[in-house]
């Protein structure tokens, strides 16, 4: 079965910094990956996604994850962390025509 | 772009009663929705998959006799939990996916809802 492990379930990084989100998943075939963000109390917004193609994938918000199919990791990263990004960080695999499943998130802290 | 719009965003009901949460696809039509559960500072679980007309797979552990669903069109699927108990109080989200195929697998969420049993 699919699954998707997020390591670091808090991480709290200064303003300016860059930033590195973990996400590996378990999964037969090249799977679809996806990075959201959930701020408290909201629905998701997707930051990212791979298909196929270029492993190094840009999202919104100056996001970008690298699919490295050896490490079966989908990692985000963004150069410098802005208090705003503070929230939680899902990341999530599925088949062609499946739902998602999706880790069990890390929550991003920024400190001034 | 593409929107999925959940309602109500958020409800609150007695316990024993029931309670409806829409989740329509405003501009494109759905061939599956998907309903996902939310504990507080927990992950998305999916609970069911549902395709237009047809009955709504439940994944293990989720009754499908509390937690009715029911896709009668492509733009609308509604999850109805039944006798609803305080411990059923989490944030309920849909998402709905378009196409098949590579294209299928554009999923799009709704803003989610949230439900509190008192």
């Amino acid at each position: 079965a699919q699954s998707v492990t997020q390591p670091d379930i808090h991480i709290t990084v200064s303003e300016g910094a860059s930033l590195e989100l973990r996400c590996n998943y378990s999964y037969g075939a090249t799977p679809y990956l996806f990075w959201y963000v959930q701020s408290p109390g909201q629905g998701l917004q997707l930051l990212l996604k791979y298909f196929s193609g270029d492993t190094l994938v840009q999202g919104i918000k100056g996001f970008e994850a690298e699919f490295k199919r050896s490490q079966s990791s989908f990692n985000l990263r963004k150069p410098s962390v802005h208090w705003s990004d503070a929230a939680e960080y899902f990341c999530a695999v599925a088949q062609a025509g499946t739902a998602l499943i999706f880790g069990k998130g890390t929550t991003l802290s920024v400190s001034s | 772009g593409a929107v999925v719009s959940q309602h109500p965003s958020r409800v609150i009901c007695k316990s024993g009663t029931s309670v409806k949460i829409e989740c329509r696809s405003l501009d494109f039509q759905a061939t599956t929705m998907f309903w996902y559960r939310q504990f507080p500072k927990q992950s998305l679980m999916l609970m069911a998959t549902s395709n237009e007309g047809s009955k709504a797979t439940y994944e293990q552990g989720v009754e499908k006799d509390k937690f009715l669903i029911n896709h009668a069109s492509l733009t609308l699927s509604t999850l109805t939990v039944t006798s609803a108990h305080p411990e059923d109080s989490s944030f309920y989200i849909c998402s709905a996916r378009t196409g098949f195929g590579r294209a299928g697998n554009t999923i799009y969420f709704g803003e989610g809802s949230w439900l509190t049993v008192v």
